[in-house]
């Protein structure tokens, strides 16, 4: 069974700390998203990227970052957390091209407090 | 730019019943139209797709969506609801030539009643 695989489901960080979100997938997929979902908001686009190395901003970039090393890996970074961005962040995946138009692979979510 | 709407935040229907759960879409060109269902504590999960051809697409679990391009809308539906479709379901939008965007809109929470 192909997977987003996001390695904690529920984290607790301090104000100020740097945090780490990490997602896998096995599905060989060219673009890779992270989303934040909040109530009444939906989901906004963060960062994604369309290939190993390759980062592109999103709708809401501010106090994050990103990295894409290998191909099957993509994390998220909040370089210094702040209680704002206590949230759901989900990260999905794609193949490139028409494969893009079969939909988008979601992870389970990394839900994030930051205290 | 582009963006989606769905006006209603939830929608209570009664086991049994027909389901519609309205989206509305803003464009500059022809669109790819997606919708996504979210269960308690899980990601989303792909639900059907509109690219081009037959306005009536459809998808899992017994939904369908039809595309009304003169009322720009895309909305979802189902002839029976049941107790196990309650969930939050997500319209999502891209451009045909914008590129890697997919925009979604702001969720609406579906109670089916037992």
């Amino acid at each position: 069974d192909v997977k987003v695989t996001q390695s904690s489901r529920y984290l607790v960080k301090r104000t100020g700390e740097k945090v780490f979100l990490e997602c896998v997938q096995d599905m060989d997929h060219e673009n890779m998203f992270w989303y934040r979902q909040d109530p009444g908001l939906g989901l906004r686009l963060i960062y994604f990227s369309y290939d190993v190395k390759m980062k592109e901003k999103g709708d809401i970039p501010e106090g994050y970052s990103v990295s894409r090393e290998k191909k099957e890996r993509f994390s998220l970074i909040l370089e210094s957390a702040s209680t704002n961005q206590t949230s759901m962040y989900l990260c999905a995946s794609s193949a490139a091209g028409t494969g893009s138009l079969y939909g988008y692979t979601f992870g389970s979510g990394t839900r994030l407090t930051v205290v | 730019a582009q963006s989606v709407a769905q006006p209603e935040d939830q929608v209570n229907v009664a086991e049994g019943n027909p389901l519609t759960v309205k989206c509305t879409y803003s464009v500059s060109g022809n669109p790819y139209l997606f919708w996504y269902v979210q269960y308690p504590n899980r990601g989303l999960q792909f639900l059907l797709k509109y690219i081009t051809g037959d306005n009536l697409v459809k998808g899992s679990y017994g939904f369908e969506a039809e595309f009304n391009k003169s009322q720009t809308s895309f909305h979802l539906k189902k002839p029976s609801a049941l107790v196990s479709d309650s969930a939050l379901y997500f319209c999502a939008v891209r451009e045909k030539t914008g590129g890697f965007k997919t925009i979604f809109g702001a969720g609406t929470r579906l109670f089916v009643k037992a």
